[in-house]
């Protein structure tokens, strides 16, 4: 199994600024990795897949990086609705799994 | 709109069983792999189970094989997962999601559906 971690578990950071939030992969997953954001009470949704491809109506300020077995996503300039938890997941092999989640708070 | 729509969560003994059914709508169901993730109360997210387009191809993260069963009816565009045997460890809120990369990534969820396992 493929474990992943993330860092930090908490990030706190003013609206306007940069985040840079860290998932790595205890063997290689190539670009085989995903980002997820989720609020209270809410779904997951996916933000980013194959490393650095925005998903859908994903805002450009959101960016992912990496592969093998370091990888980013950075948040270029934080905005009200962009505090929650963001989880990485890969999907090079099964199981696929999840990272613990970094949870990105107002400062 | 593609739309996934968790029922079958509730109250369940230790041991007991319980059935899940998602609804999807908006977009060719059986063209997709399908997922359950669950997420244990303040906890973080955990891949249960994918099947494939014709339900031929099913897995299960260790700690559900033998106990949960994925399963699918494209006629009725709907998902299932069957669990058995459960332990007050599976309480949790399960999501489906289509699986857009088959055997890979995420999007969209449903809602969730709450299982408590508790006597």
């Amino acid at each position: 199994e493929i474990v992943m971690t993330q860092s930090p578990a908490t990030l706190s950071v003013s609206p306007g600024e940069r985040a840079t939030l860290s998932c790595r992969a205890s063997q290689s997953v190539s670009s085989y990795l995903a980002w997820y954001q989720q609020k209270p009470g809410q779904a997951p949704r996916l933000l980013i897949y194959g490393a650095s491809t925005r998903a859908t109506g994903i805002p450009a300020r959101f960016s992912g990086s990496g592969s093998g077995t370091e990888f980013t996503l950075t948040i270029s300039s934080l905005q009200s609705e962009d505090f929650a938890v963001y989880y990485c997941q890969h999907y090079n092999s099964w199981p696929l799994t999840f990272g613990p989640g970094t949870k990105v708070d107002i400062k | 709109e593609v739309q996934l729509v968790e029922s079958g969560g509730g109250l369940v003994q230790p041991g007991g069983s319980l059935r899940l059914s998602c609804a999807a709508s908006g977009f060719t169901f059986s063209s997709y792999w399908m997922t359950w993730v669950r997420q244990a109360p303040g906890k973080g997210l955990e891949w249960v189970a994918n099947i494939n387009q014709d339900g031929s191809g099913k897995y299960y993260v260790d700690s559900v094989k033998g106990r949960f069963t994925i399963s699918r009816d494209n006629a009725k565009n709907s998902l299932y997962l069957q669990m058995n045997s459960l332990r007050a460890e599976d309480m949790a809120v399960y999501y489906c999601a289509r699986d857009a990369g088959g055997g890979g990534w995420f999007d969209p969820w449903g809602q969730g559906t709450l299982v408590t396992v508790s006597s």
